[in-house]
């Protein structure tokens, strides 16, 4: 079975600081973990995801994470945040490459920018 | 890139009344779609799993009598929530998977609102 934690229900930076999404996820498999964002009243949209191989992923909009096994973690980091980044994000696990795997949510960190 | 449609995004039906949400993968056979359910500032719970051509696996704790879930071709997927209750007004995203298990795209998600 799979859960994610996230750490921290809402962050606010401000414009230019670096952005620091926490993340932990348990897995009885090796994991696939997601990172996606919301804005409002919309659906997801993809940040990002590991499955295999480089363990620091690159996404869109300048974010990245690393995924580090040993910490259990994947925590998602932009170096300069911009007003247009604060929404909802969301961390998600999956158990791997199965057509049977689902991919559960963590209960998201809404990402508020100030001036 | 893949797309992923529902329709309606926004419907309001009168309580004891049923209503149905549509879920289309626009350019890609989906052999697997998921649906879920948001609450207002609450992260996406996963209502069942659909498979083309099969009964959709409902987790535990959502009424499978309640919400209907229709999967009977590989671009369509149909939520029916039958005799809506105020408690059912939500936000639900449907998404859906294509070749590549962990590959999976999200629909705009649809409204809800029971009067």
């Amino acid at each position: 079975a799979q859960s994610v934690t996230q750490l921290g229900s809402h962050v606010s930076v401000s414009e230019g600081a670096l952005v620091l999404l926490r993340c932990n996820y348990s897995s009885s498999v090796p994991p696939y973990l997601f990172w996606y964002v919301q804005y409002p009243n919309q659906g997801l949209q993809l940040l990002l995801k590991y499955t295999t191989g480089a363990t620091l992923v690159k996404g869109i909009n300048g974010f990245e994470a690393e995924f580090k096994k040993s910490e259990t973690s994947f925590h998602l980091t932009k170096p300069s945040a911009h007003m247009s980044d604060a929404a909802e994000y969301f961390c998600a696990v999956s158990g791997g490459y199965s057509s049977a795997s689902k991919i559960i949510f963590g209960s998201g960190t809404r990402l508020s920018i100030r001036p | 890139g893949a797309v992923v449609s529902q329709h309606p995004s926004w419907v309001i039906c009168k309580s004891g009344t049923s209503v149905k949400i549509e879920c289309r993968s626009l350019d890609f056979q989906a052999t697997t779609m998921f649906w879920y359910r948001q609450f207002p500032k609450q992260s996406l719970m996963l209502m069942a799993t659909s498979n083309e051509g099969s009964k959709a696996t409902y987790e535990q704790g959502v009424e499978k009598d309640k919400f209907l879930i229709n999967h009977a071709s590989l671009t369509l997927s149909t939520l029916t929530v039958t005799s809506a209750h105020p408690e059912d007004s939500s936000f639900y995203i449907c998404s859906a998977r294509d070749w590549d298990p962990n590959t999976i795209y999200f629909g705009e998600g649809s409204w809800l609102t029971v009067v």
